[in-house]
């Protein structure tokens, strides 16, 4: 079974552009996080969205906003783009909200650097 | 969630033995002891799980004492490939919201 897919793999932008990242989330699994890793930081929690809802939301202004879609994949959306948005965006899938820790898997990142 | 404490940074020497502590002293009675592992650009990967005394999968062991306000992570002979940054997660997994409080994590550099 396919993991936990994302795209694009890295992606450049300039200030005050808008990106758009996708996950795919692993085959019956219904929910999707997002993280924020900045380079020599832990992950931080972004977002939940379970069954096409927003479930959880981390502390994020109101530039960063996601969606999921009916075949539960996910997109995170950034806009007006800053420097400290360059950052690892990681997406974790799980059967639902209420998965332990064990069973919530990582994607391998996309890798955002904003000039 | 309780808040960890990490060293930030261990160097080990491939075949040796590698003990991370994690200081948890304000863990809830709920509260579980979690560790994750991150090779560079990468995703974190779960590795081990526990609430009390000992813990042991085919990857590592997890020691918990009584007082559960520490937790050590023990690598048995590391090789190359297990260097990578380590973090130390505690929080009621019974109502997880799917929310991981990550910390800076224990980077672990294992040398030839």
């Amino acid at each position: 079974d396919a993991g936990v897919t994302q795209s694009p793999t890295h992606l450049i932008k300039t200030r005050g552009q808008q990106v758009t990242l996708r996950c795919s989330p692993i085959s019956g699994h219904k929910s999707v996080s997002w993280y924020q890793q900045v380079l020599g930081q832990g992950p931080q929690f972004i977002f939940q969205y379970y069954e096409k809802e927003e479930r959880g939301r981390g502390n994020f202004p109101d530039r960063f906003s996601a969606r999921q879609f009916p075949n539960y994949s996910s997109e995170l959306n950034v806009n007006a783009l800053l420097l400290g948005d360059s950052a690892l965006y990681l997406c974790a899938s799980s059967l639902d909200p209420g998965s332990s820790y064990n069973e919530q898997f990582f994607g391998p990142g996309t890798r955002l650097t904003v000039l | 969630l309780a808040k960890t404490t990490q060293p930030i940074s261990m160097d080990s020497y491939e075949g040796q033995e590698v003990n991370i502590t994690c200081s948890h002293n304000n863990i809830a009675t709920n509260d579980y002891i979690t560790w994750y592992q991150q090779f560079p650009s990468q995703g974190p990967r779960f590795i081990i799980q526990g609430y009390k005394t000992k813990v042991t999968n085919e990857v590592a062991s997890l020691f918990i004492p009584a007082d559960r306000k520490s937790s050590t992570l023990s690598l048995p002979r590391v090789s190359l490939s297990d260097t990578a940054v380590y973090y130390c997660l505690v929080g009621d997994v019974s109502s997880n919201t799917g929310k991981l409080i990550f910390g800076q994590g224990t980077t672990l550099q294992v040398k030839p």
